[in-house]
């Protein structure tokens, strides 16, 4: 079975200040791994994912996580936050190997931009 | 380009009356369907999930009931609300990557 944990329920933070979003999963196969963004009142959007190849991937918006699969982490950052990324962050996991018609998602991660 | 739809977007409906919400997915063949509840300030819990016309798995048992009558709809059902059903309704679409596709929500208050 596979989990994902996002140990952060609330993250405040200033406008134009960095800002990282954790995730861990634990999984006994190989994964893929997702970020997803919801605004209010509004369905999950994806943001990006990671299925192969570079452990470094990014968005169109700034934003950029980085697989690591040795402390199995999916982190997600942005340099310089707006207050347009006001939103909650859900990080997702499926697996590569048994069938990956379900997603396992964290609790959420809520990001307040504080002007 | 793959659109999701579902309707109604809100509904208020009294305790121990009947539910039906509908999702219906544009411009892709034999997706992955799935039904999300999200309660208040809560993370994602999976329902249903379609991997094909008339082919439903249930995650979580309770007093909702799903249907896929057609290759790109997928329908939520209950005879009887329960308070605790209130909740923000997700309908998603996959090709089966992992990756999922969510429509906008139906946001549901059971009174």
């Amino acid at each position: 079975a596979q989990s994902v944990t996002q140990l952060d329920s609330q993250v405040p933070v200033f406008e134009e200040a960095p800002v990282e979003l954790r995730c861990n999963y634990s999984s006994s196969v190989s994964v893929y791994l997702f970020w997803y963004v919801q605004y209010p009142n509004q369905g999950l959007q994806l943001l990006l994912k990671y299925l192969s190849g570079s452990t470094l991937v990014e968005s169109i918006n700034g934003f950029e996580a980085e697989f690591n699969k040795s402390q199995t982490s999916f982190h997600l950052r942005k340099p310089s936050v707006h207050i347009s990324d006001t939103a909650e962050y859900f990080c997702a996991v499926s697996d590569r190997v048994f069938g990956n018609e379900k997603l396992t998602f964290g609790t959420g991660t809520r990001l307040t931009i504080i002007p | 380009s793959q659109t999701i739809h579902q309707w109604p977007a809100t509904l208020v409906q009294p305790v121990g009356s009947p539910l039906s919400l509908e999702c219906t997915v544009e411009g892709t063949s034999n997706p992955n369907l799935y039904w999300y509840r999200q309660a208040a300030g809560r993370g994602l819990q999976l329902l249903f999930y379609s991997v094909g016309i008339g082919q439903i798995s249930s995650e979580v048992p309770q007093n909702l009931s799903a249907s896929r009558p057609q290759d790109r709809q997928f329908i939520l059902s209950s005879k009887k609300l329960l308070l605790s059903d209130s909740g923000f309704y997700l309908c998603a679409w996959s090709l089966g990557l992992g990756e999922q596709y969510f429509g906008p929500g139906t946001r549901l208050t059971v009174t």
